[in-house]
């Protein structure tokens, strides 16, 4: 079955940075793109950035762009979130999901568990 | 970039009410449009892609419709797992969600 865990989550101070993972199994990771999504305390759900397949493609929302960087290790079935100069908004739940499929419909239909990440000094 | 405007934010129901919430773009996005289903702690559910494609394994109360600028989600029998907060989400250009509805119990 699809599986998607999210790792590197914690307390960082402003200004820090943070390296998230996602390990992904249950599925042919080089097929898919895959996305960050993240969700701070109380508030809805934000999209972070995606990759794709290939790790050719790479969007960023413009709340992060300059700041994070998505990378992905087909290799390893893995994806990671870069995160730098880290603010106090960037508390949130990090999500990672399972994005598009080439050729066919987009939609997240797996998502992890989330890793809570704080930025607080 | 694409906004989403879902609306209402909240509603209070009883169960077997009928429920409907509503997501507008700020520009047409034809049927790049999927509504999830978040309760509280948990991974958000994926229940309508391609606007109106029922996910396998989701009950048939629900229904998704609309193209262009006008979505809605409709739960035709509200049961008692249904409480929950409710998303809409684009893929036309990157990836919106809109801002949630959450359903409460009257």
């Amino acid at each position: 079955q699809v599986q998607l865990v999210e790792s590197g989550g914690g307390l960082v101070k402003p200004g820090g940075s943070l390296r998230l993972s996602c390990a992904a199994s249950g599925f042919t990771f080089s097929d898919y793109y895959m996305s960050w999504i993240r969700q701070a305390p109380g508030r809805g759900l934000e999209w972070v950035s995606y990759i794709s397949s290939r790790g050719d493609i790479l969007f960023y929302a413009d709340s992060v762009k300059g700041r994070f960087t998505i990378s992905r290790d087909n290799a390893e079935n893995s994806l990671y979130l870069q995160m730098n100069s880290l603010r106090a908004e960037d508390t949130a739940v990090y999500y990672c999901a399972r994005d598009l499929l080439v050729a066919t419909t987009q939609k997240f239909e797996y998502w992890g568990q989330g890793t809570l990440v704080t930025v607080s000094s | 970039d694409i906004q989403m405007t879902q609306s209402p934010s909240s509603l209070s129901a009883s169960v077997g009410d009928r429920v409907t919430i509503t997501c507008r773009p700020s520009q047409s996005i034809s049927n790049y449009l999927n509504w999830y289903q978040q309760k509280p702690g948990k991974a958000p559910k994926l229940l309508i892609y391609a606007a109106s494609i029922l996910q396998s394994g989701v009950p048939s109360r629900f229904t998704g419709s609309g193209s262009g600028t006008d979505f809605t989600l409709t739960i035709s029998s509200l049961q008692p797992e249904d409480f929950a907060t409710y998303y809409c989400q684009q893929s036309y250009r990157f990836r919106t969600f809109g801002q949630g509805t959450k359903v409460e119990i009257k």
